[in-house]
């Protein structure tokens, strides 16, 4: 079993439409939780991080992390088809460079 | 005036070979990366080096070397390659505060094939 698991999807919406995205991971030592976006043959780009539980906003997205269920959360409001591309999970402990990675979920979003 | 910049970005090679992929880092940043993303796309670390220092060296095949000349660039070499070394390899680069944040900023990959 891998340590942060993620739905490989593809999840397809309509534009407009709320994309929700989730991760469950195992290892109650992570801290720090990211969200990458990669688009097909380019790198992972950060959209966001957290320290901890909590939420964060920033525009049209919006991160969760409860730490208690090992769930964290993405929601991108408004969706547009430039926001189709893979959506990667990302944690790490608090001490450390290393990033553990989701295996991503596919995102389309059809005009 | 790429930030992370890779090269090259596709290696086509047979097995048994030695291939070398290079990565530079225009950000000032002091701490680089390797990762490596299978077919099912999950990134894992390799390396990780910080003002040329090596700080991370996950269990990799001894086949793979890093090297960092300096803390704007960071290379690596590949000895004896294999069918299981296809993948796309990402270098990627932060500052110290951003390693402890997880903010990475990612190169475009290099894609390697194995024959």
């Amino acid at each position: 079993q891998k340590e942060v698991e993620q739905d490989p999807g593809p999840l397809s919406v309509p534009e407009g439409a709320i994309v929700s995205l989730n991760c469950t991971y195992s290892n109650s030592a992570f801290q720090y939780f990211m969200w990458y976006r990669q688009y097909s043959r380019k790198g992972p780009e950060l959209l966001m991080y957290t320290y901890s539980s909590g939420n964060k906003e920033d525009g049209r997205f919006t991160a969760q992390v409860d730490k208690s269920s090992k769930y964290i959360s993405l929601f991108i409001r408004d969706s547009q088809p430039s926001d189709s591309a893979t959506y990667l999970c990302a944690m790490k402990r608090a001490a450390g460079n290393k990033l553990t990675f989701g295996g991503g979920t596919r995102v389309l979003v059809k005009p | 005036d790429t930030a992370v910049s890779q090269t090259p970005k596709y290696l086509v090679t047979q097995m048994g070979n030695d291939k070398s992929i290079k990565c530079e880092q225009n950000l000032g940043h002091d701490t680089m990366y390797w990762y490596k993303q299978d077919s099912k796309k999950f990134l894992k670390i390799m390396f990780s080096y910080n003002n040329k220092e090596l700080i991370i060296n996950e269990t990799v095949p001894n086949r793979f070397s890093p090297k960092s000349p300096d803390k704007a660039h960071l290379n690596l070499h590949i000895n004896s390659l294999e069918l299981g070394d296809s993948a796309v390899y990402f270098c990627a680069s932060s500052t110290s505060g951003g390693a402890n944040t997880g903010e990475l900023f990612f190169g475009e990959g290099s894609r390697l094939t194995v024959l």
